[in-house]
């Protein structure tokens, strides 16, 4: 079976710092391009961030960038998201998802892991 | 960079119904690059066509995309109980900098 987990997300003040990970299986984990995509509470999709297979081309959304940093460890199947300097506003449900080699869409998706940055 | 808009915002319809939805670029996208999702509350957005207009695994036929360009659309032909949802389109712009379309919400008249 095909499955992301999601998992490191929880309550943080703001300034402070947070890991998320995600563990791929039941598929070939360095097939694909992975991503992180976040949904604030009652709002639409945002793409956070993307790594190519051999994590050799990396991409951020502005409003992330300089703070965030992804990777990922094909030998261990997982995908990291390390998280500085949080805001309020990247309070969100925070999912992984992957893209085939070649491909331009996101499939699969993982159920998320909630990050709320409060004080 | 490129900026999808998503018409409408919400669209209230009846079950048996066709729904129509609109995804618009700023300016043109490869089909290639073209997707929508569904999702549902409490749910992860699922993967309903790619290339603009190949449906996924698993998506009823009644689920079909086209367009071109700059505009592109989601239709479900008659819609079952289970499609009242929230649809978003996804284009995939270069250097690993994908978006999303704000989304339309089909809900029940």
């Amino acid at each position: 079976e095909v499955q992301l987990v999601e998992s490191g997300g929880g309550l943080v003040q703001p300034g402070r710092s947070l890991r998320l990970s995600c563990a791929a299986s039941g598929f070939t984990f360095d097939d694909y391009a992975m991503h992180w995509v976040r949904q604030a509470p009652g709002k639409g999709l945002e793409w956070v961030s993307g790594i190519s297979w051999n994590s050799g081309s990396i991409g951020y959304a502005d409003s992330v960038k300089g703070r965030f940093t992804i990777s990922r460890d094909n030998a261990k199947n997982s995908l990291y998201l390390q998280m500085n300097s949080l805001r309020a506003e990247d309070t969100a449900l925070y999912y992984c998802a992957g893209a085939a080699a070649g491909t331009y869409w996101f499939d699969p998706w993982g159920q998320g892991t909630l990050v709320t940055v409060s004080s | 960079e490129i900026v999808l808009t998503q018409s409408p915002g919400t669209l209230s319809l009846s079950p048996g119904e066709r729904a129509t939805l609109s995804c618009r670029a700023s300016q043109s996208v490869s089909s290639s690059y073209l997707a929508w999702y569904q999702q549902k509350p409490g749910q992860a957005p699922r993967l309903l066509i790619y290339g603009a207009s190949s449906r996924a695994t698993g998506i009823p036929d009644r689920f079909s995309g086209s367009g071109s360009g700059t505009d592109f659309t989601l239709t479900i032909s008659r819609l079952e109980p289970e499609d009242f949802a929230v649809y978003y389109c996804q284009q995939y712009g270069s250097s690993l900098h994908p978006a999303f379309g704000p989304g339309t919400k089909v809900d029940i008249k």
